[in-house]
């Protein structure tokens, strides 16, 4: 069965204390791996696209990776306001379109 | 350009009951998935249109439907409400069913 996995479930920073994110996968023939980003009541908003093993993206203090088996979302010098849950998913091909697979997120907290 | 809009953000209904949420996609998307978020469960799939057409489906009743119109824009019902549908309702709209879809902020529907 395709599975994403994401660790840790929650996670508590200091600003500026730099981690990782974990998200395993078990899905035959990637064709993907997304991550978002959710606020507390808003919807995920769209942070990172990879598709293949060694693929790196950056957008501010977030830097996105890929491996066959998982991806890391790693957070340099955190800032209160990367506090949110951070979601990753992979596209699961399914009569003849793609759905979108989550994992179950990660909650972020930095604190100043 | 515009986001994706669904409205209500809010609603509360009574058990039995049926409810109507509206997903208004990006202009110029023809795809248009809905997606169930709760604390239990996390993001689930729910169904996605594609040009007036249902192409995908996950795993929820018949109680749980929807549909989309000409001008791509799409509501999903749901009928007989339970407790247990209560939850964040978010829709998310793509070009053509491609991964990387872009969400709204969500209908959130409590049923008491």
């Amino acid at each position: 069965e395709d599975q994403v996995t994401q660790s840790p479930e929650a996670l508590r920073l200091q600003e500026g204390e730099s981690s990782s994110l974990n998200c395993s996968y078990t899905v035959s023939g990637l064709r993907g791996l997304f991550w978002y980003r959710q606020d507390p009541g808003k919807g995920p908003e769209f942070l990172f696209t990879l598709y293949s093993a060694g693929e790196e993206k950056e957008k501010e203090r977030l830097k996105a990776t890929l491996t066959k088996k998982e991806s890391f979302l790693h957070i340099t010098a955190p800032k209160p306001e990367d506090s949110a849950t951070y979601l990753c998913a992979v596209p699961i091909s399914q009569g003849g379109s793609e759905k979108l697979v989550f994992g179950k997120g990660m909650k972020l907290t930095v604190n100043p | 350009k515009a986001g994706v809009t669904q409205t209500p953000r809010y609603l509360i209904k009574t058990r039995g009951q049926q409810v109507t949420l509206s997903c208004s996609p990006i202009s110029g998307h023809r795809s248009v998935s809905w997606y169930q978020q709760t604390p239990g469960q996390g993001l689930q799939f729910l169904f996605e249109y594609f040009s007036e057409t249902q192409r995908n489906k996950g795993n929820f009743p018949g109680r749980f439907s929807g549909r989309q119109f000409s001008n791509s824009r799409s509501e999903m019902n749901v009928s007989t409400l339970e407790l247990g549908d209560s939850a964040l309702y978010l829709c998310a709209s793509s070009l053509s069913g491609e991964t990387g879809a872009f969400f709204g902020q969500g209908t959130r529907l409590t049923v008491v």
